[in-house]
């Protein structure tokens, strides 16, 4: 059975920095593009960064483009999301996603004062 | 504001059927496979469609999906209560080199 188990997500002060994990199993991780996606409170999907199957390539949207770094390590199973520079708006729900059909259960991002 | 155009809402009757647009351009729809997503309220997306009309493990064969051109349609058929739901679609969009999801269509059962 295919596990994604998202954590790292809290509350942080805007301008601060918060590591996302998400631990995977039950599939050959290094087979699959991976992704996050975010859903801020009552608000739809939003895609936020890719990465390839070897992590040579990656992916961002241009609200994140800068201030996160997508990260993979395929001999732990794991893929990560540094977030820095965080604003108001990165308030969200994040998800590690298997392309695209194994979704995380979410973390929960809230960057206030 | 998405490149993906849903409505913000459709509804029916059990029993009826209810069909979902998603509209895109030629960077997106037009030129890369849509996917579907459902999500029930309180929890994490599931994936309905990918390849715009592969039905995902699981789904009801009362789903279906379909593109034509820069549109990608979601059909749900026989509808129930255990229906309603967020329907998200999603592609690949070449001027924004990254992904795009449509802003969400809200299915209500009356």
């Amino acid at each position: 059975e295919v596990q994604l188990l998202d954590s790292g997500g809290g509350l942080v002060l805007p301008g601060g920095s918060l590591r996302l994990s998400c631990a995977a199993s039950g599939f050959i991780f290094n087979n699959y593009d991976m992704s996050w996606v975010r859903q801020a409170p009552g608000k739809g999907l939003e895609w936020v960064s890719s990465i390839t199957t070897s992590g040579s390539s990656t992916y961002y949207a241009a609200s994140v483009k800068g201030r996160f770094t997508i990260s993979r390590d395929n001999s732990k199973n794991a893929l990560y999301l540094q977030m820095n520079s965080l604003r108001a708006e990165d308030t969200a729900l994040y998800y590690c996603v298997k392309h695209w059909a194994s979704w995380g259960q979410g973390t929960l991002v809230t960057v206030s004062s | 504001q998405s490149m993906l155009t849903q409505p913000p809402s459709a509804s029916g009757t059990p029993g009826q059927r209810v069909t979902i647009s998603c509209s895109g351009s030629s960077s997106n729809v037009g030129s890369h496979s849509v996917n579907w997503f459902q999500q029930l309220p309180g929890t994490a997306p599931k994936l309905l469609f990918y390849g715009n009309d592969k039905r995902a493990s699981g789904v009801p064969d009362r789903f279906s999906g379909s593109k034509s051109g820069t549109s990608a349609s979601l059909a749900i058929s026989g509808l129930q209560s255990a229906d309603e739901a967020d329907y998200y679609c999603a592609a690949w969009d070449d001027s924004l080199n990254g992904h795009v999801f449509g802003p969400g269509t809200k299915v209500t059962v009356l």
